[in-house]
Parts: C-alpha cells; structure tokens; sequence
C-alpha cells in the first residue's frame, strides 16, 4: 500500500524558513518522479515543485523559484521542501504527491498525502 | 506559461441529472489532462488522465473527452456522493498547471 506521510509544516514569520519532509512508502520510491502541491486555506490546487526519480530534475512554480528547493534522498524513500524568504501568501497546507507513471515526470498523480500546514504570519 | 480555465465555477444539479465541466488550456497540451475530484477535507483523488481514460476503481459514470486546448469531465448520472470540487491539470511539462476548480452540489 502506498503511504506519503508529510512533517515540517508549522508557525513560522514573515521572512523565516521550514523544511517540509514526505516519508514515502510501498512503492520504489526512486523509479518515480514527487511532486509538491499547495492548497491555501478555501482555495484551490497549486503546483509547487517536482523532481525526478531518475535524475534528480527539479522544476518549480514562478511564484516559488529562487525561495523554494525540492530534493530527494532515495536511500530514505524521502522527499524535501526547504521553504526560504516566506511571505503571508505561502500561507497553505502542503502536499507531496506521487507521479502515477514510471520513469516520466511527464504524469499524473495517483497518491496523495494528507499534507502538513505551514502559516506564514508575525 | 500555459493557463487552464475551467467553466462553470460552481453549479447544483439533480441526482441523477448529466453534469459536464470544461476545461481549457490557453496552448495546446496534446492530450496530458487528468481530473481530480477533492471531496470536503479529503485529498483530491484522481479521476481520469490521457483527457479520457478512467483511473482503476472510478465509476463508470465518469467519463473524459478532448484533446488540444478543450477537454471536458462529464459525469452521466450525478450521485449525492459526487459532492465535490473537480479540478483539471496539465501534466505534460512544468509547470504542471491546475485549473480552479469547479464546485459541485445537489440541487
């Protein structure tokens, strides 16, 4: 069964850091690309970030590039979200995704997990 | 960058009633569209990909259509448990672009 457990998310102010993780398991994490999407409280869906399994490729959403870096630790089935220069507008709950096809960034997603908050807020 | 836009924003139909919600990308996207259907505090769950073939275990009475820049979700007898939000999303290249969303109720 697959598993996506997200952790990280929290309180943090304007301008502060996080590091979100995605403890993935029941599948051979490595063989597919993760991606990260954000949901801001009664809004809608946002692509954040993917990167390949392969790899290691990662694209990222014009509103995070530069503030934002996606990795992955294959050895720990783990996926990564440093979260830097945090502004009210990051204000969401994150979810890591997993691509539904092998080897392809070019995918939709076929699991998601619950997500963790993150506030952004003085 | 492309953009999706999904039409209507919301609407309320009957049980039992034929709903369709569009979805349209600002270029073309060949056919890399998935639906997402997100329940009330739920994850979102997906639907369709390839524009038009149904993920194992949906209904049947979900069915996708289109390719290029129109794509349409239809659901052929709405269901009291189809309550939710159904969102469009392009896939083939990043960034992998969801559209808004459409909200469905019963009537």
């Amino acid at each position: 069964e697959v598993q996506l457990l997200e952790s990280g998310g929290g309180l943090v102010q304007p301008g502060g850091s996080l590091r979100l993780s995605c403890a993935a398991s029941g599948f051979t994490f490595n063989n597919y690309g993760m991606n990260w999407v954000r949901q801001a409280p009664g809004r809608g869906l946002e692509w954040v970030s993917g990167i390949s399994g392969s790899d290691g490729s990662t694209y990222y959403a014009d509103s995070v590039k530069g503030r934002f870096t996606i990795s992955r630790d294959n050895s720990k089935n783990t996926l990564y979200l440093q979260l830097n220069s945090l502004r009210a507008e990051d204000t969401a709950v994150y979810h890591c995704a997993k691509a539904s096809f092998f080897l392809t960034m070019a995918s939709p997603f076929d699991f998601w997990g619950q997500g963790t908050l993150v506030t952004v807020s003085s | 960058d492309i953009h999706m836009t999904q039409s209507p924003s919301s609407l309320s139909a009957s049980v039992g009633d034929r709903v369709t919600i569009t979805c349209r990308a600002s270029q073309g996207i060949n056919n890399y569209l998935a639906w997402y259907q997100q329940k009330p505090g739920k994850v979102p769950k997906l639907l369709i990909y390839a524009a038009s073939t149904l993920q194992s275990g949906v209904p049947s009475r979900f069915s996708g259509s289109g390719s290029g820049t129109d794509f349409t979700l239809t659901i052929s007898s709405l269901q009291s448990e189809d309550v939710a939000t159904y969102y469009c999303q392009k896939y083939n290249n990043a960034p992998r672009t969801f559209g808004q969303g459409t909200k469905v109720e019963i009537k």
